[in-house]
């Protein structure tokens, strides 16, 4: 299996731009959790869907990020208007059903909102 | 609410040492424990974790981890690092029950394998 896909790996925009980071869970995965990292807050989750569903959406900063599961294999989340502090390393995992099953990461989308 | 204190940002090894990088939590209720690793430019793997049973769990690589309820803590070691150790290592905590997806992460511990 090729594991959890994410696309960019890098995104430098300029503020007031919209972004949208895209994410492929490893097939079979029910449940897909987004992370944003920075160096003052560290790994906070920011949602996370199960059979599609969004569960949990408590760690979404404000109404400027929103994110999507149309189908079993794809999700996004966008950012519009972008914002310098949202410059972070954004990460998608996903777990076969949630629970304390084994998250598996992608490799990250490193944003920079000049 | 939990969290997760790492008590060191950065440990540097010596190859061939012991080494043990130290995680506290705190929670007001029963919790799962987890290390996470991150090597450089890619997301984090699981390492180990503890659910139940025994307190002591190992991972494939030669860590190692024991969940100490009264001290709260779940200290990942190693007797012996490689240089392909260098990484930086994250500990985990979440409720068990309904909220056990969500993971609470400490900041991490860069260890650093000297030559």
């Amino acid at each position: 299996d090729a594991g959890v896909i994410q696309s960019p790996r890098h995104e430098v925009t300029e503020m007031g731009q919209e972004v949208t980071l895209r994410c492929k869970p490893i097939s079979g995965h029910n449940s897909l959790f987004w992370y944003r990292q920075t160096m003052m807050r560290g790994l906070e989750l920011l949602i996370y869907f199960n059979n599609n569903v969004p569960i949990d959406d408590s760690g979404m900063p404000e109404d400027r990020f929103s994110a999507k599961m149309p189908n079993a294999s794809f999700s996004t989340l966008k950012i519009q208007p972008s914002e310098p502090r949202d410059s972070a390393v954004y990460f998608c995992a996903s777990s076969l059903s949630g629970g304390a099953e084994t998250q598996y990461f992608g490799p990250g989308t490193r944003l920079l909102v000049l | 609410a939990q969290s997760v204190t790492q008590l060191d940002s950065q440990v540097p090894v010596f190859e061939e040492a012991p080494v043990e990088l130290r995680c506290n939590y705190s929670s007001s209720v029963s919790v799962y424990l987890f290390w996470y690793v991150q090597y450089p430019n890619q997301g984090l793997q699981l390492l180990l974790k503890y659910l139940s049973g025994s307190t002591l769990v190992e991972s494939i690589n030669g860590f190692e981890a024991e969940f100490n309820k009264s001290q709260t803590s779940f200290h990942l070691r190693k007797p012996s690092v490689h240089i392909s150790d260098t990484a930086e290592y994250f500990c985990a905590v979440s409720d068990i029950g309904a909220g056990s997806y969500q993971l609470t992460f400490g900041k991490g511990t860069k260890l650093s394998v000297i030559p």
